[in-house]
């Protein structure tokens, strides 16, 4: 079945840096990347998605990028700002009906 | 707020009971979800239910049920609890529960097995 590898685990930044998490996923067949951040305690919140016909899309301070040869798809975050802290998730989706797996997370830590 | 709920937000029980969550979706979703999340293991899908029927299963034990209605909330129904068992469960739903499609999540029921 599918599997989502996200790196880094952990990535500390100051503000106003960028910051980056990376993903790679297995099958050839998965066409919906989305991205959700999630606070403590709460419930993860889809910030940006992007499927396999586009390569790149942006959202303000966000974008992810996906290179469908390589298997990979990142999210990009400038200007970080301290309620950016948060565990990041990347996903994938590879057919109607057929839910997401999810990465490992990222644990963003934005200090001032 | 998502518009999809979930009750209770805490339950605690112990090994062998068993419990139910509850999930009502947005209104208009067809398609509800189940996720597990623990700290080990990270936000795994257990398994779909659209318009009442299941459409996807994922990692869910055997003794772990559920349903959907056909007011279209859903019951987790999880059984002979064991410590392990102790996880954060997340309902999400979408409008047609196809590729794509934006899943919502709830705001969690927190499980805790003594």
């Amino acid at each position: 079945g599918e599997n989502v590898e996200q790196h880094p685990s952990t990535l500390s930044v100051q503000e106003g840096d960028s910051a980056v998490i990376k993903c790679t996923y297995s099958d050839s067949a998965s066409n919906y990347f989305p991205w959700y951040k999630q606070e403590l305690g709460k419930r993860p919140q889809l910030i940006i998605d992007i499927r396999s016909n586009v390569g790149e899309k942006k959202d303000q301070r966000i974008a992810v990028t996906l290179n469908k040869t390589a298997k990979h798809f990142s999210l990009h975050i400038t200007e970080t700002q301290p309620e950016d802290s948060a565990v990041y998730f990347c996903a994938a989706s590879k057919q109607a009906g057929t839910a997401l797996i999810f990465g490992k997370g990222t644990t963003l830590s934005v200090s001032s | 707020d998502s518009g999809v709920t979930q009750t209770p937000k805490h339950l605690i029980t112990a090994t062998g009971q068993r419990v139910t969550l509850r999930c009502s979706p947005r209104s208009g979703d067809l398609s509800v979800y189940w996720y597990q999340q623990s700290l080990d293991q990270g936000l795994q899908f257990l398994i779909q239910y659209y318009n009442g029927e299941e459409r996807a299963k994922g990692n869910i034990l055997e003794r772990f049920s559920a349903q959907q209605f056909p007011d279209l909330h859903s019951e987790l129904n999880l059984s002979s609890l064991e410590l392990g068992d102790s996880a954060l469960y997340f309902c999400a739903s979408s409008p047609l529960g196809g590729l794509g499609d934006t899943q919502y999540f709830g705001p969690g029921t927190r499980l805790t097995v003594l």
